[in-house]
């Protein structure tokens, strides 16, 4: 049981160029997510699926897509790359929405761009 | 706005000492508060949870009391292990609902043998 898993682990992106982050869950888990962790800062989130076929927007969303490719996989792309995306990118996964649910979180993506 | 207020790292403690993370938080209404940590390499995890006004949350020999009058949701260990070093993330969800959790900017804490 691999939980939540993320790739890569490491991405340098010169700016501009765009690419997508992976995560798999196999929890069978309808509620995924995707934050941000800057120096200084706690998790922000970017995007969420609440179940299989949604996404919504978080607090962070400009600059970033997601897919929900099924119920396991919930992909985020950077469409073209800035400086201020440098970041660590965690992806995490629940069973439901409501707070009373764990969120399960991925080892995360260290990006940065140059 | 809402917010999550946690002691600045990184805190240094020897083996065995008594442990305290302090978190405060700002919110309208009656939000539910945690206790994430993330060991070196990996994903954050719960560590310990709670939902009401005076309730201890607790786990693995930590534990937090949810202080409405103080707003306050501080993190105590008795005798920390080296083991325990991590990086520790106060949060609170507001609306039950898990897409609103807002999360403290994380306390670094080392523990020397």
């Amino acid at each position: 049981n691999a939980g939540v898993t993320q790739t890569p682990k490491f991405q340098v992106l010169k700016t501009g160029q765009s690419m997508t982050l992976q995560c798999a869950q196999d929890m069978n888990h309808n509620s995924m997510y995707w934050y941000r962790q800057d120096p200084g800062m706690g998790l922000r989130l970017i995007y969420y699926s609440a179940s299989e076929g949604t996404t919504d927007k978080g607090e962070v969303p400009n600059g970033y897509n997601v897919s929900r490719l099924n119920k396991r996989e919930f992909s985020l792309r950077l469409e073209s790359a800035a400086p201020s995306q440098t970041s660590v990118y965690f992806c995490a996964s629940s069973e439901g929405t409501e707070s009373s649910y764990e969120q399960y979180f991925g080892p995360g993506t260290r990006l940065t761009v140059t | 706005g809402n917010s999550v207020t946690q002691m600045e790292g990184p805190v240094t403690l020897s083996e065995e000492a008594f442990l305290t993370i302090n978190c405060t938080y700002t919110a309208t209404g009656y939000p539910s508060l945690f206790w994430y940590v993330q060991y070196p390499g990996e994903g954050l995890q719960l560590l310990l949870k709670a939902t009401k006004a005076d309730d201890k949350g607790s786990n693995k020999g930590f534990e937090a009391t949810y202080r409405k009058e103080t707003t306050s949701f501080h993190l105590e260990k008795g005798s920390v292990q080296v083991s325990d070093s991590a990086v520790y993330f106060c949060a609170l969800t507001l609306y039950s609902s898990a897409s609103k959790i807002i999360f403290g900017s994380g306390t670094r804490l080392s523990i020397r043998p």
